[in-house]
């Protein structure tokens, strides 16, 4: 199937952990997002690269690192995990060209206690 | 800033209603528009994208209109069912140096009652 996978599902973990989520697309794209949604479902931006460079970085805490190691893969690092961290991430992905539309996955359900 | 706002915030109807949901945003510098669809707990759903150049965009029981010199699209359903029950995203790709963002609106929650 062609889609945007990410892994994992749900993570459940405590303050001051160091965690990680993964992102693929097989959809030959060449610009993936991140994407938070608060407690409200509000969807807020949070970084963009376009073939592995870094094209968009909203104002996060610098403890949410993103790493791009091809077009294909968007992972999102973060330590020091704070409660305030709990949300759901979504990665996206879309062509440069913005007559695209984006494609999202299912979204990693963060919980810190 | 782009803001885009969606009204109504929630919809409850009977089966068999037409209905329509409101998106508007207040910058009119946009490439396109594209309406999701979010089921609890679960991913966003594409369901149309409408260029800056078209009108609206139709599928199945679903037609998305767009005004962009007046910063407004609709989403309309016909004859809803129980499962269209979801929350409706409303998201606008703009122009310039921002133009690879997706600027999303709250959502409206629908629920479409048997």
């Amino acid at each position: 199937d062609t889609a945007v996978s990410q892994t994992p599902k749900y993570l459940v973990t405590q303050m001051g952990n160091d965690k990680s989520i993964k992102c693929e697309q097989n959809l030959g794209h060449d610009t993936m997002y991140w994407y938070k949604q608060d407690s409200k479902k509000f969807l807020k931006i949070m970084f963009s690269y376009n073939n592995k460079e870094l094209i968009i970085n909203e104002t996060v805490p610098n403890r949410f690192s993103p790493k791009s190691p091809d077009k294909a893969h968007l992972n999102l690092h973060i330590n020091s995990l704070e409660l305030g961290d709990s949300a759901v991430y979504f990665c996206a992905s879309s062509q440069i060209y913005r007559r695209y539309g984006y494609t999202f996955g299912s979204g990693t359900r963060l919980t810190v206690v | 800033k782009q803001e885009v706002t969606q009204i109504p915030a929630a919809l409850s109807v009977p089966e068999g209603e037409n209905l329509v949901l409101n998106c508007s945003f207040t910058d009119s510098a946009i490439y396109n528009l594209q309406w999701f669809r979010q089921d609890p707990g679960k991913g966003l759903t594409s369901l149309l994208l409408i260029q800056s150049s078209q009108r609206e965009q139709t599928s199945g029981r679903l037609n998305a209109s767009l005004d962009k010199s007046s910063g407004r699209s609709t989403l309309y359903i016909a004859a809803s069912q129980p499962g269209d029950s979801a929350t409706y995203l409303c998201a606008v790709r703009g122009e310039g140096t921002s133009g690879s963002r997706l600027t999303f609106g709250e959502g409206t929650q629908l629920t479409v009652n048997p």
